[in-house]
């Protein structure tokens, strides 16, 4: 069965610093790769996805994404973080060749950002 | 404006209620899904309909019961619940049915169960 695993609960950075967060997913082929992101009180936005090709991906909001297949990992990263970023991200998993795109998320990371 | 749109946004039920919580896109999507947000838990997938189809039904209580009557509106008909069924409850939508193009999201519809 797929998996996927935020090891950080909570980050705290700067504004204007750098950010990286991690997701590890486990499955047996390559999957598709979504990180989205959680407002209080809101739904879920997409920031990205990768499907195959390019192992780096450009996101809304200044957002990327790294995949490394051999470390079974896609962080996601953004140069300068603004107070706006703060929220809670999600990484996910989708299983391809599935005729209903059953996504499996991680735990999520709550970003805070420090003036 | 999200795209999905989920009413209502706050829902406080007794255990003997019974109430029906809606979701609605016209984003032409041919998926729609019921997610369960917990503290402290990942999104747990309750219901996945495809098509107007339900093809997946994740080990849910039958105290929660989905209807999606067409390809645009979605129902979590809930009944007898119990207080650790408090949670936000989440409707998605995809359009081509694998997820490749991700969910669109509504924001939710926050349970309280007394």
């Amino acid at each position: 069965a797929q998996s996927v695993t935020q090891p950080d609960i909570h980050i705290t950075v700067s504004e204007g610093a750098s950010l990286e967060l991690r997701c590890n997913y486990s499955y047996g082929a390559t999957p598709y790769l979504f990180w989205y992101v959680q407002s209080p009180g809101q739904g879920l936005q997409l920031l990205l996805k990768y499907f195959s090709g390019d192992t780096l991906v450009q996101g809304i909001k200044g957002f990327e994404a790294e995949f490394k297949r051999s470390q079974s990992s896609c962080n996601l990263g953004k140069p300068s973080v603004h107070w706006s970023d703060a929220a809670e991200y999600f990484c996910a998993v989708g299983a391809r060749g599935t005729s209903y795109g059953k996504l499996t998320f991680g735990q999520g990371t709550i970003l805070t950002v420090h003036p | 404006e999200t795209g999905v749109t989920q009413t209502p946004r706050h829902l406080v039920m007794g255990m003997t209620n019974k109430k029906s919580l809606k979701c609605e896109q016209h984003l032409g999507h041919n998926a729609m899904y019921w997610y369960k947000q917990s503290a402290k838990k990942p999104l747990e997938l309750m219901f996945v309909y495809s098509l107007e189809e339900r093809v997946e039904n994740n080990s849910v209580p039958s105290r929660f019961s989905p209807e999606c009557p067409n390809s645009s509106h979605l129902f979590l008909h809930l009944h007898t619940l119990q207080p650790e069924d408090s949670a936000l409850y989440l409707c998605a939508s995809s359009q081509d049915g694998q997820g490749r193009g991700g969910y669109t999201f509504g924001s939710g519809t926050r349970l309280t169960v007394v």
